[in-house]
Parts: C-alpha cells; structure tokens; sequence
C-alpha cells in the first residue's frame, strides 16, 4: 500500500491567517492532485500537478508539486471561512494498477 | 445526468443484512473507483473497474464485500451480514482517459446498528 501523510491533520485558524498544507509519501507518482470536501459531498477537484518542481495558483492557493515527485504541498493565502473543509491529497500511481492513494486528510475551519 | 449520482443517499440497517449500493457513473467514463470513508478521515480503496478488464479488488477488506459493474456504465457495491465496523461513507467516482482526474458522488452514508 502506497501511503501519503497529511499535516496536519487538524487546523482552526482566523480569517486572514495563511496556512501551509503537506502532502507526504515515500513513492513516486504519475501526478498528484489536490481535493476539497465538504460535509455531505464527494471530493471535488482543486488541481493536478504533473512535473516535478511544479508550480500552480489557484487565486489565493498555491500549489507544489516537489522534485522527485514524493510529497507536495499547499498555502492558502488570507484564508476565508469559505475555504472550510476537508483537504485530500492523491498520488495517481499509472504504470500499475491505475490506481489514486489517497491522503489522511486535513480538516481546515476558518473563523471569521 | 452531468455528474455520478449514487444512491442510497443514507442506508440504516441491523447488523446482520446484506446491503447494495448503487453508482451512476458520468456517461462515457470508462473507469470506476469505489471507496469508504470513516468520519472526517481519508478515503480507502476498495475496488477499481476499468473497461471490460478484470476489476482490481485488491482493496475489498473481506469476503463479505463484492461489487460489480453491469454493461460497462451502473456499478453495485453488495456489503453481505452487515457489521457495526461497516458503518461508512461510500464514495464512488468515474474518470475518463487514464490519469484525468476523479468525478465523485455525494455518497451513501451506511449505519449498522
């Protein structure tokens, strides 16, 4: 089984703090993306992140993607309580099984 | 419709019954992933269909799990002799070409009391 490590797991914060989200693995993966779920619903897509070193933002996220394709991580920028949720990442492992591992989560509440 | 829809949306049963759980796939996706989720937490694998291959079951945690997936579109996830530990959130999603991103559902919240 291919695990990846969320940190933290919890995190309370004031709107208007920015925060750091990491994404750890010992593997190697295809692509790693980023989702949101909140209460009563499925993950829903953030972002997909392919080469190594790679860099995207998504207005005030920030995502990376690190050299040897392991780990990543994301900062959120002046959080507000509309992102409250729950944070997964997924590595996609493509030359087996096809398969997405996801993260343990990280439980984000933004206080206004 | 546009998105994977799954149904129940909440299933209470006694420990002991056999449950289905029922998965609509956005039309066209080829592949098909069901997995658990406990409160809060990240999701687990359970199963993985993909065209007319030999579905991946390596994540089913016992015998007691099995699912299958009529004419390459509507997925069934059977959980037989419900147990308290079954109670879950179960997630199923569909992807189009390899390595495109997830489309969930909303899920079928399971209790076994």
């Amino acid at each position: 089984t291919q695990l990846l490590e969320q940190s933290p797991q919890f995190l309370s914060i004031q709107e208007g703090e920015n925060l750091t989200v990491y994404c750890n693995s010992s593997s190697v993966f295809s692509s790693l993306q980023w989702y949101r779920q909140e209460p009563g619903e499925g993950p829903v897509l953030l972002v997909t992140v392919v080469t190594g070193g790679e860099v995207k933002k998504l207005k005030r996220l920030t995502f990376q993607f690190g050299d040897a394709r392991k780990d990543s991580s994301l900062h959120i920028t002046a959080a507000q309580p509309g992102d409250t949720g729950l944070y997964l990442c997924a590595g996609f492992e493509g030359t087996t099984g096809n398969q997405f591992y996801f993260g343990t989560g990280t439980s984000l509440t933004v206080i206004p | 419709g546009a998105g994977v829809s799954q149904s129940p949306s909440n299933k209470v049963t006694e420990k002991g019954k056999d449950v289905e759980l029922r998965c609509d796939p956005i039309s066209g996706h080829t592949a098909l992933y069901w997995y658990r989720q406990s409160l809060g937490q990240g999701l687990e694998f359970l199963i993985y269909f993909q065209g007319n291959s030999a579905p991946d079951k390596s994540g089913l945690p016992s015998d007691r799990f099995s699912a299958e997936r009529t004419g390459g579109s509507v997925s069934t996830l059977t959980i037989q002799r419900t147990q308290q530990e079954d109670s879950a959130v179960y997630l199923c999603a569909s992807r189009g070409v390899t390595g495109s991103p997830l489309h969930f559902g909303n899920g079928t919240r399971l209790t076994v009391t």
